[in-house]
Order: structure tokens, then C-alpha cells, then sequence
């Protein structure tokens, strides 16, 4: 079935500094992402939904690009902030039933 | 607006005691409903969905139940706890045809 990697599992940065997470999904098919945001002791934060026909989707502060032919999807913080700390999880929700998720990036921007 | 609450905040229980975590979403009807289980560490898996009132199809049972006795309520439970049933219990809610999942603010379980 299919399987989503994620890394890294923890990042550090620098305030300032950007950060990159990358996840590597396997099924050709697959063509609907989600980008999650979880913070300490609270649910998944929905920050951005990527489709196959849109390669480059840009957020607050963040970028998004998919790569179908390397079958990748990356988020790319820029100018990481103190309150960018958590954890980010990508999601294969092709089936939007059945839910694939990474095993999520720790993110640590110290000031 | 929809707000999706999950029930109770946290809950320490004891192996083989009962457990019965609720979600309720309020302001959309006929939502689907969806169960996930997170480890200690963070990975999540998905346990269960149901896209109407009495209907539950399960991803991933790990020895837990779910129920949907109305369309707004969503039940996870089981009757005998197990040590590995710790962990953060996730309600996410999403439109008919749409993808993306909304999530509740979770439910911490600690099983003794």
C-alpha cells in the first residue's frame, strides 16, 4: 500500500533561518496533500492542501512544491519565527477516506 | 462555524477497565467522522471513519470499537483497556467530496 516518508524527524534552525521538510510518497496515483501544523498537547492545524495540478502553493511565511516526477512534496519555511516550533506532519489524502500520514518533523526555531 | 469538540481532556484508566471517548461536531451537518490514534513520539494512525449515522468502517482496530449514534456524535471505546491504548486520541470531521480533515483538540489516555 502506500507509504509516506517524511524527514527529517527533528530540525533545528536558527530564528531567521529557513527550514525544509521533505516527504516521499510512493503511489504514483496519488495526487491530494495536506500539510498539518501540531502544536503541544493540541490537534493537527490544517495549513495548506496541495493538488497534483497545482505545483507551487504559498502560505504565510511558507512554501509548498510538489514533485511528481521524484514523486516529493516539500514545505519550506522561510524566515522561521519562534512560534514555528511544533510538529509538521504531510498527508496523503488521495483516498479521502483512508488517510496516509508521515511520522512528522519536529521543528525547533531558537531565537 | 464548526466547532468539533472531543471529550473528556484527559483520562487515566486502568488495564482491563472500560473506556468510552466522545466528538461532537456542531454547526455542519452530515459530516464524515474519523478516529486516529497517536502514539507517544507522534505518529498517527487512522482507526476509524463513518460517513453517515450508524455506519463505522475501521482502518486499524487495535482491539477498539466505534460507533456514530447520531450525526453529530461520534463514540471510540472499548471494554477492556490495554497499556498500548495510551496515547492522544484525534476527531477530525470533513465535507462529502471535499478532502481536507479538520481536527479536534484531541484526548490525552493514559493507561496504568
Amino acid at each position: 500500500g502506500e507509504q509516506v516518508e517524511q524527514r527529517p524527524p527533528h530540525l533545528s534552525v536558527r530564528e531567521g533561518d529557513s527550514a525544509v521538510i521533505i516527504c516521499t510518497y510512493t503511489d504514483p496515483n496519488s495526487y491530494y496533500f495536506f500539510w498539518y501544523k501540531q502544536e503541544p498537547g493540541a490537534g493537527l492545524q490544517l495549513l495548506m492542501k496541495v493538488f497534483s495540478s497545482t505545483e507551487i502553493n504559498e502560505g504565510q511565511g511558507f512554501t509548498v512544491l510538489l514533485n511528481k516526477k521524484d514523486k516529493q512534496l516539500s514545505l519550506n519555511l522561510t524566515a522561521a519565527h519562534p512560534g514555528d516550533s511544533a510538529v509538521y506532519f504531510c498527508a496523503d489524502d488521495t483516498n479521502a477516506y483512508k488517510v496516509i500520514f508521515g511520522k512528522g518533523t519536529h521543528l525547533h526555531v531558537l531565537p | 462555524a464548526q466547532t468539533i469538540h472531543q471529550w473528556p481532556v484527559a483520562e487515566i484508566k486502568a488495564v482491563g477497565s472500560p473506556l468510552s471517548l466522545g466528538c461532537t461536531i456542531k454547526g455542519k451537518s452530515s459530516p464524515n467522522l474519523y478516529w486516529y490514534w497517536q502514539a507517544t513520539g507522534g505518529t498517527l494512525q487512522q482507526l476509524f471513519y463513518s460517513i453517515t449515522v450508524g455506519q463505522v468502517e475501521s482502518v486499524v482496530q487495535l482491539n477498539l470499537s466505534a460507533s456514530r449514534p447520531k450525526d453529530d456524535q461520534f463514540i471510540l471505546s472499548t471494554e477492556k483497556l490495554l497499556l498500548s491504548h495510551s496515547g492522544f486520541y484525534l476527531c477530525a470531521w470533513g465535507r462529502l467530496g471535499v478532502y481536507e480533515q479538520y481536527f479536534g483538540p484531541g484526548t490525552r489516555l493514559t493507561v496504568l
